[in-house]
């Protein structure tokens, strides 16, 4: 069964920290991964990976992939409270369905 | 353009009614996706339709329904609700199904609380 999970769950920290978040994935006829940023309402879309080992920056945020140890993490650099959110992370079914199965994600806090 | 607009945006049913959801997509769009999202569960898909024609089904029981019109707008219902159906409902939408590099838009979500 496809599975997508995060890690940790949650944590908290300070302005100015820089956090990483983890993602592994076993999705059959994996296609890509996705990162979403969820505050209080919909999820807003951050990257989609495709290839192994090449990384896509926005601002303090950048996300790499590896297809070989199937996981993914997001980086935020220079943490500000607004980053707080919770972070989704999706794997996408390149086969016929094409859909995506979503981590549980990870809460994150930052304190002023 | 509008993005995806989903109605109402809170409800309150009791157990054992039934609800409905309602989503329209961003213009142009022809694929509809729904999502239950709980603290514990994070995010669960439920169905995707495309062309009127349901793609995928999540496993869910089938208490949970859904539909699409010919205008793509779609509705999700739930029938005979129980106290573990609380929670966030989001629609998405897409292109299509096919297309790579297709990327999901969310609406703002339907939040449903059993009681």
């Amino acid at each position: 069964e496809d599975k997508v999970v995060q890690s940790p769950l949650s944590l908290v920290v300070h302005e100015g920290d820089t956090v990483t978040l983890n993602c592994s994935y076993e999705v059959t006829n994996f296609r890509s991964l996705l990162w979403y940023k969820q505050e209080k309402k919909a999820p807003t879309f951050l990257f989609m990976l495709t290839s192994s080992g090449i990384e896509k920056k926005s601002g303090r945020l950048s996300s790499i992939l590896d297809k070989k140890e199937l996981f993914s993490i997001l980086n935020i650099t220079a943490t500000q409270t607004g980053d707080s959110a919770i972070y989704l992370c999706a794997g996408k079914d390149g086969g016929a369905t094409n859909k995506l199965i979503f981590g549980t994600g990870t809460l994150l806090a930052v304190q002023p | 353009k509008a993005g995806v607009t989903q109605t109402p945006r809170y409800l309150i049913k009791t157990r054992g009614q039934q609800v409905t959801l309602s989503c329209s997509p961003i213009s142009g769009h022809r694929s509809v996706s729904w999502y239950q999202q709980t603290p514990g569960q994070g995010l669960q898909f439920l169905f995707e339709y495309f062309s009127e024609t349901q793609r995928n089904k999540g496993n869910f029981p089938g208490r949970f329904s859904g539909r699409q019109f010919s205008n793509s707008r779609s509705e999700m219902n739930v029938s005979t609700l129980e106290l573990g159906d609380s929670a966030l409902y989001l629609c998405a939408s897409r292109l299509n199904p096919g297309a790579q590099g297709n990327t999901i838009y969310f609406g703002e979500g339907s939040w449903l609380t059993v009681v």
